[in-house]
């Protein structure tokens, strides 16, 4: 299964914007690009997802290399409660499984 | 809406006995999964279900077992708990098992095996 490479923990001011990188090099082309988050002490919650074009929605936007060799999740203007751990996961179509690795631990300075 | 509820919150559970973590949606979604998520680490999965009546294997599934009776309820059992399974259980669903449906997660079970 492809791996996803994902700083340790990264550090914003309150309402800007951040950028969270992720590096997936032995991505598939089937691998689909997926961004949780998890809130201290709750279950994991869906931001965004994609295969090949940026991304928006309410949370968030998802902008993915050309290459697809890497991705870079976008706050547009950060929280205190956007304060969590962010996962990038691939998921391709011949397994049910997202492979989690250890995400970036978001601080949010006020 | 409830969405995901999953019971107990937490257990402190005595090594060799058994316990079922329950897990129900009312989402009327097919796939389900069960999550285990140790200390300051990422989730792994333990089983999943395509859809009632179907279940598979994860990456950790030794140690547990799964049924999926009805759409609604996926409960995970520990026939026999170990110290090595004290984590956190998160069972989840989504509509369908496909690579681009997000999935929705329970609160937890926090378990503690001694």
């Amino acid at each position: 299964d492809a791996k996803t490479t994902q700083p340790n923990s990264m550090e914003s001011n309150e309402e800007e914007p951040v950028h969270l990188p992720c590096n997936h090099s032995t991505i598939s082309g089937t691998d689909y690009i997926h961004w949780y988050r998890q809130l201290p002490s709750q279950g994991p919650e869906y931001v965004i997802h994609g295969l090949t074009s940026n991304v928006n929605n309410r949370m968030a936007s998802l902008a993915i290399a050309e290459d697809r060799k890497s991705s870079t999740l976008i706050l547009h203007r950060a929280t205190l409660r956007d304060a969590a751990v962010y996962y990038c996961i691939l998921r391709d179509g011949s397994n049910y499984q997202l492979i989690w690795g250890a995400g970036t631990k978001l601080i949010i300075k006020p | 809406t409830a969405g995901i509820t999953q019971a107990p919150t937490s257990q402190i559970l005595a090594a060799g006995r058994s316990m079922t973590l329950r897990c129900t949606q009312d989402m009327r979604h097919n796939a389900m999964y069960w999550y285990r998520q140790d200390l300051g680490l990422g989730l792994r999965l333990i089983h999943y279900s395509n859809t009632a009546g179907t279940t598979g294997k994860g990456e950790v599934p030794d140690g547990y077992s799964v049924s999926r009776a009805n759409t609604d309820d996926f409960p995970l059992t520990l026939a026999s708990a170990v110290p090595s399974q004290t984590s956190v259980y998160f069972c989840a669903s989504s509509a369908a098992g496909g690579p681009y449906n997000e999935q929705f997660f329970g609160p937890g079970t926090r378990l503690t095996v001694l």
